[in-house]
């Protein structure tokens, strides 16, 4: 079966500063991984996702992902962040039919 | 209405109350799926359904009871919830869980609370 870690349950970082939030999957064959968004009140919203190809992988609003095979890691990242930033970040690996996902990564930006 | 949609979105409840929760998707969606998540605890999927048949069931107490009368609408049915089952209730779709390749769009959930 497969999991995700997500080491970091809080971040806080400066508006403008860049940004890294960790991932670590565990799956046998090749994962499929996504990044998800949670606002406060909100559902989640998919940053962006990887299947395979290229290991860098551009998504919305500015985020991109690096799969790291040797590694097992998927971090995402955002060179500049803005106070919009502010939210949950999930990271999930899927097999079959199925999202398993991390804890969560808890974002505050101070201004 | 566009995506998926959740009511009520918020939802107070005593141990011996029956309430349902609705979700309904217009994405045109053949997959839907029901999520518990809690307090600094990873999304726990409870039910799949494709094609308006259950296809997952994950070890969730009777006390949760799911419908799917069409592709489009997804019911949590509630009855003689404990109160560890206070918690943001999150439904999804895809377009179908033929692979895990379908990516899951989620609905804003509804927050339970149960007294």
């Amino acid at each position: 079966a497969q999991s995700v870690t997500q080491p970091d349950i809080h971040i806080t970082v400066s508006e403008g500063a860049s940004l890294e939030l960790r991932c670590n999957y565990s799956y046998g064959a090749t994962p499929y991984l996504f990044w998800y968004v949670q606002s406060p009140g909100q559902g989640l919203q998919l940053l962006l996702k990887y299947f395979s190809g290229d290991t860098l992988v551009q998504g919305i609003k500015g985020f991109e992902a690096e799969f790291k095979r040797s590694q097992s890691s998927f971090n995402l990242r955002k060179p500049s962040v803005h106070w919009s930033d502010a939210a949950e970040y999930f990271c999930a690996v899927g097999a079959l039919y199925k999202l398993s996902f991390g804890a969560g990564t808890t974002v505050t930006v101070r201004a | 209405e566009t995506g998926v949609t959740q009511t009520p979105r918020h939802l107070v409840m005593g141990m011996t109350n029956k309430k349902s929760l609705k979700c309904e998707q217009h994405l045109g969606h053949n997959a839907m799926y029901w999520y518990k998540q809690s307090a600094k605890k990873p999304l726990e999927l409870m039910f799949v359904y494709s094609l308006e048949e259950r296809v997952e069931n994950n070890s969730v107490p009777s006390r949760f009871s799911p419908e799917c009368p069409n592709s489009s609408h997804l019911f949590l049915h509630l009855h003689t919830l404990q109160p560890e089952d206070s918690a943001l209730y999150l439904c999804a779709s895809s377009h179908s869980r033929a692979g895990s390749t379908d990516t899951q769009y989620f609905g804003p959930g509804t927050r339970l609370t149960v007294l």
